[in-house]
This record gives structure tokens, C-alpha cells and sequence, in this order.
């Protein structure tokens, strides 16, 4: 059993553009989760997704950031027109229904230049 | 005041020597999660609690509910448990987690 997939590892964008993180969860885990350590900083929540839900984007910016989770494929998270201040690294979790027990990627770390 | 906060800041030991890491939170939790990080690294969850004590290896967390604090124990420390320490509560059985900002440890050989 795989553990949480997230790619790229590194990511590397000019202001401005788009950026798209990737994080296929563990088999059987229907809840995903993403979340962002910024440079210095602590790990921070962003949004959580179920099959073709949002369940709780609370730490989501307004603007510019989307996730989803399709029925099919991978969760997806997606910066448009990035900028400096969104370099960080950006890690998925994913968990089993009820358990509560987390399952961490090894982070996608976005650099925009 | 942060929700979880984590003491000492940073912390550097002498190899063979006993750690407590400590973390203590403000808000109604369901479980706590001690979560461990090497430098440019993946995040790893080393326990999840709810209530007592769990030991896996040198390495042993206990929660007080009523308290609202929980350790994290490091017996026989080895350079390689260096790391930043990490520590996340969950309000609900899958609620977001939130995080402390997590204790840089060095432990030298």
C-alpha cells in the first residue's frame, strides 16, 4: 500500500503563472487534506476534500488558490498568477473515514522566481 | 495566544540523553498528533492520542486531557532522532488538524 503521493517535489514558476500540485491519497482513504508551511512559519490548514466535495476551505485564500478532489485521479491544488509570497511548501494528508489517524506526502515545495 | 503552543523553542542535547518535548493546547480535542520533520523533508506521524500513553521505540507521548498537555519522551537520543518536533490537535474524527510551531531539536554526538 503506497503511502500519500504528492508531485512535483519541486516546483519551480515566474509570477504569473499557473501552478498545479498534485496528491493521490492512500488506498481507501476518502479524506484529503491540504496544508502549507510557509518559510519560518508553522504548518498552517488550507482546505479539506472529500470525493467531490469541499468540506472546509476556512484556510483558503480568496483569491487566485482552488482545490478539488474528483471522483477520479488525484486531489488537485491550483494557484493561478502566482506570486514571491506564495513560495512555501505545500503538504496533503489524507485519512481514513472516522479514524482520524493522518498520512502525510512528502510535500510539494513551490519556488516562484 | 496560539491554540497549541510547544516548549522549549529549540533544543539541543548530548547524545545518550533523556528529551521531554512539551505541548500544551487551549481549545476541546479529539485526538493529538505528534508529528516529526527533517530538514527539506516529508512529515511523519509518530503517535496519535486520545487519552494515557503510547510507546513505540525510545519514543513515548503521554496526554493529560484535563490538563490540555501532552509530551513527547526521547530515551537513549541518537543523532539521528535531530528533527523538528512537531505537535497538531483535531477537534472532531476528521476535523483539519492544528498545528504548534514545532521544537527544533539537535542532538549532538
Amino acid at each position: 500500500n503506497a503511502g500519500v503521493m504528492q508531485n512535483p517535489r519541486h516546483l519551480v514558476r515566474r509570477r504569473g503563472q499557473e501552478a498545479r500540485l498534485r496528491c493521490s491519497p492512500m488506498k481507501g482513504h476518502s479524506h484529503v487534506y491540504w496544508y502549507r508551511q510557509l518559510p519560518e512559519e508553522g504548518l498552517k490548514f488550507m482546505v479539506y476534500l472529500q470525493k467531490e466535495n469541499i468540506i472546509d476551505e476556512s484556510g483558503m485564500p480568496k483569491e487566485r488558490f482552488s482545490a478539488e478532489f474528483p471522483k477520479e485521479g488525484p486531489s488537485i491544488l491550483r494557484i493561478q498568477q502566482v506570486v514571491r509570497g506564495d513560495s512555501a511548501a505545500y503538504f496533503c494528508a489524507s485519512s481514513p473515514p472516522g479514524l482520524g489517524e493522518a498520512f502525510f506526502g512528502q510535500g510539494t515545495r513551490l519556488t516562484v522566481v | 495566544k496560539n491554540e497549541v503552543e510547544q516548549s522549549p523553542q529549540n533544543l539541543t542535547a548530548q547524545e545518550g540523553e533523556f528529551i521531554t518535548i512539551n505541548c500544551s493546547y487551549s481549545v476541546g480535542i479529539s485526538a493529538l498528533h505528534w508529528l516529526q520533520q527533517h530538514p527539506g523533508g516529508g512529515i511523519v506521524s509518530l503517535f496519535m492520542l486520545s487519552s494515557g500513553k503510547k510507546k513505540h521505540g525510545r519514543l513515548i507521548a503521554t496526554i493529560n486531557i484535563q490538563e490540555k498537555h501532552s509530551s513527547l519522551h526521547i530515551t537513549a537520543s541518537h543523532p539521528r532522532d535531530s528533527a523538528v518536533y512537531i505537535c497538531a490537535v483535531r477537534s472532531g474524527a476528521n476535523s483539519k488538524l492544528t498545528f504548534g510551531k514545532g521544537i527544533t531539536l539537535s542532538v549532538r554526538p
